[in-house]
């Protein structure tokens, strides 16, 4: 199955910094990558997703950029703001896997922006 | 769209009692359901998955006695935590995929925070 690591683990940054996370992945055939944010005691939630053909995406200050050959994938957060506080998750879906279950999360990163 | 809800939020009972979560999907019919356990500053960790009309997956390591699944319609599966103990608490979410294959996307619940006292 996909093995999914994520570094680092907590993150501290000024607010107006940027902030990057990365991910890697075991398994070459997963083909789909989405981010979720999670606010303390909140559902996670989708932020940005980049699928396998695509090298990077961005929506405003936020984007995600996708190294296949070496099998990892990065979110990047620009010009952060107090409100980006939160546990981010790195996910991967593997299509080759069997049963129900093919998204596999990576272990999280709690970003902290100092204002 | 792709609305998922949660009941309870929160729930606070003695040692010994079976809880019941429910998850439902509002706006679309859901196939697959997914159960999430997550610890204090820790990743999601996925405990089971719910079929509709069929029985659900365990993880390794996941009691299925312990943690009843039942998934009955495509838009409600239920997580029943039975004979509930302290070690047992933690935050529950759970998550739908719509009907249409296993590259649909997740939505995930509010979450239910468990506490046993």
């Amino acid at each position: 199955g996909e093995n999914v690591e994520q570094h680092p683990s907590t993150l501290s940054v000024q607010e107006g910094d940027s902030a990057v996370i990365k991910c890697t992945y075991s398994d070459s055939a997963s083909n789909y990558f989405p981010w979720y944010k999670q606010e303390l005691g909140k559902r996670p939630q989708l932020i940005i997703d980049i699928r396998s053909n695509v090298g990077e995406k961005k929506d405003q200050r936020i984007a995600v950029t996708l190294n296949k050959t070496a099998k990892h994938f990065s979110l990047h957060i620009t010009e952060t703001q107090p409100e980006d506080s939160a546990v981010y998750f790195c996910a991967a879906r593997d299509p080759d896997v069997t049963g129900a279950n093919n998204l596999f999360f990576g272990t999280g990163t709690r970003l902290t922006v100092i204002p | 769209g792709a609305v998922v809800s949660q009941h309870p939020s929160r729930v606070i009972c003695k040692s010994g009692t079976s809880v019941k979560i429910e998850c439902r999907s509002l706006d679309f019919q859901a196939t697959t359901m997914f159960w999430y356990r997550q610890f204090p500053k820790q990743s999601l960790m996925l405990m089971a998955t719910s079929n509709e009309g069929s029985k659900a997956t365990y993880e390794q390591g996941v009691e299925k006695d312990k943690f009843l699944i039942n998934h009955a319609s495509l838009t409600l599966s239920t997580l029943t935590v039975t004979s509930a103990h302290p070690e047992d608490s933690s935050f529950y979410i759970c998550s739908a995929r719509a009907v249409g294959g296993r590259n649909q996307p997740q939505h995930f619940g509010d979450g239910t925070r468990l506490s046993i006292l």
